[in-house]
This record gives structure tokens, C-alpha cells and sequence, in this order.
């Protein structure tokens, strides 16, 4: 069973602080996911990183995939209470014909005015 | 592009009664659906994943004759939760397999409150 340790597992911060979440595993994926789920609603995708060592940037949000696709972070820089929601990491894994995703348990982030 | 449409969004059930849940792709044609279920704070955990003129295959611990999936076409895969009980109360959410296949767009939700 593969499985996504997301950290921390809560955040509040101010208005224009940066701040880094982590998703890592022991295991090998060909493809990582972040989604943003707020209340009552569903993931949306933010991006998916597929390349070792790949960096790709979204506004003022980065995302890395690691060396050997086992790990990957998400940095905000400058947040606003509108970046608040649950950040979820996923991880494909190629098995069959279908590709499922593995969440990781989320990071809830809040963002304070 | 890529969106995916849930109905109903939120349903109330006695207990004992069935209820469908009715997940679309708009805008384009999805050959596979996945059916997630999430508990209050808790991350997604898929139930099911449902292919196109075929059956649904199911994950370990997901009874297949509760949770009746029927994906006849290629936008619209459906859940019906059978005999429902107030534990079965949570938030279903599918998905749509994208064009570049490790791609999944969800939709947004359905809650279930079983009384």
C-alpha cells in the first residue's frame, strides 16, 4: 500500500507570511498531484508535477517534485486569506489500465487578515 | 473545460431507503469515474472505480452490493447507496478521468445524511 504523509497537518498564519507544505512517501509515484478542497465543495486541481526534480510555479504558489518522485513540497509566499482551504497531495500510481489516485490526509491551512 | 457535475448536492434519507447519486462530465467524455467518500476533516478515500460498459471495481472493504455503481455512458456514472444507514452519512465525491489519463477532475460533492 502506498501512502502520502502530508505535514503539517494544520496551519494558521498571518496575512504575508510565506510558508512551505510537505507530502513525502516511501514510495515511487509517476505522477503527483496538489488539489485545494474548501468546505463543502470539491478538489480542485492546482497541478501536477510528473518529471524527478521538476519545479513548476503558479503564481505566487511553487511546487516541487523530488529527486526520486517520492516527496513533494508546496510554498506560498505572501499567503492571503483567500489561499485558506484544505491542501490535498495525491500521487498517481499506474496500476492496470486505470491510474488511481493516494491522497495524503491534507494540510487545512488558515490564513488570518 | 473539464468539468464535472454532481446531483443532488446535498440529500436527506431515512434510514432503510436508497438514494442515487448522479455524477456528469460536461464537456467531455470520461471512459472512466472514480467514487470517492470523505468524513468530516478526513482526506478522500476512494470507494470504487467505475469504467464505461463494464463493472465497477471495488476497493478492499467497499461491499459492492451496497454501493451499486453504473457508469452506461460516457458522461454519466451514477452511485446508489442501498439500504442506506445513518453511518453511510458523509461526503461522495467523483471524479473523471482526464484526457492525459493521471489527470482527475472531481466534482463538487454530494452530502448524505442518513436519519
Amino acid at each position: 500500500t502506498q501512502l502520502l504523509e502530508q505535514s503539517p497537518q494544520f496551519l494558521s498564519i498571518q496575512e504575508g507570511e510565506n510558508l512551505t507544505v510537505y507530502c513525502n512517501s516511501s514510495s515511487v509515484f509517476s505522477s503527483l498531484q496538489w488539489y485545494r478542497q474548501e468546505p463543502g465543495e470539491g478538489p480542485v486541481l492546482l497541478v501536477t508535477v510528473v518529471t524527478g526534480g521538476e519545479v513548476k510555479k503558479l503564481k505566487r504558489l511553487t511546487f516541487q517534485f523530488g529527486d526520486a518522485r517520492k516527496d513533494s513540497s508546496l510554498h506560498i509566499t505572501a499567503a492571503q486569506p483567500g489561499d485558506t482551504g484544505l491542501y490535498l497531495c495525491a500521487g498517481t500510481n499506474s496500476g492496470g489500465s486505470n491510474y488511481k489516485l493516494t491522497f495524503g490526509k491534507g494540510t487545512l491551512l488558515t490564513v488570518n487578515p | 473545460g473539464a468539468v464535472v457535475s454532481q446531483h443532488p448536492s446535498w440529500v436527506i434519507c431515512k434510514s432503510g431507503t436508497s438514494v442515487k447519486i448522479e455524477c456528469r462530465s460536461l464537456d467531455f467524455q470520461a471512459t472512466t469515474m472514480f467514487w470517492y467518500r470523505q468524513f468530516p476533516k478526513q482526506s478522500l478515500m476512494l470507494m470504487a472505480t467505475s469504467n464505461e460498459g463494464s463493472k465497477a471495481t471495488y476497493e478492499q472493504g467497499v461491499e459492492k452490493d451496497k454501493f451499486l455503481i453504473n457508469h452506461a455512458s460516457l458522461t454519466l456514472s451514477t452511485l446508489t447507496v442501498t439500504s442506506a444507514h445513518p453511518e453511510d452519512s458523509s461526503f461522495y465525491i467523483c471524479s473523471a478521468e482526464g484526457v492525459d489519463s493521471y489527470e482527475q477532475y472531481f466534482g463538487p460533492g454530494t452530502r448524505l445524511t442518513v436519519t
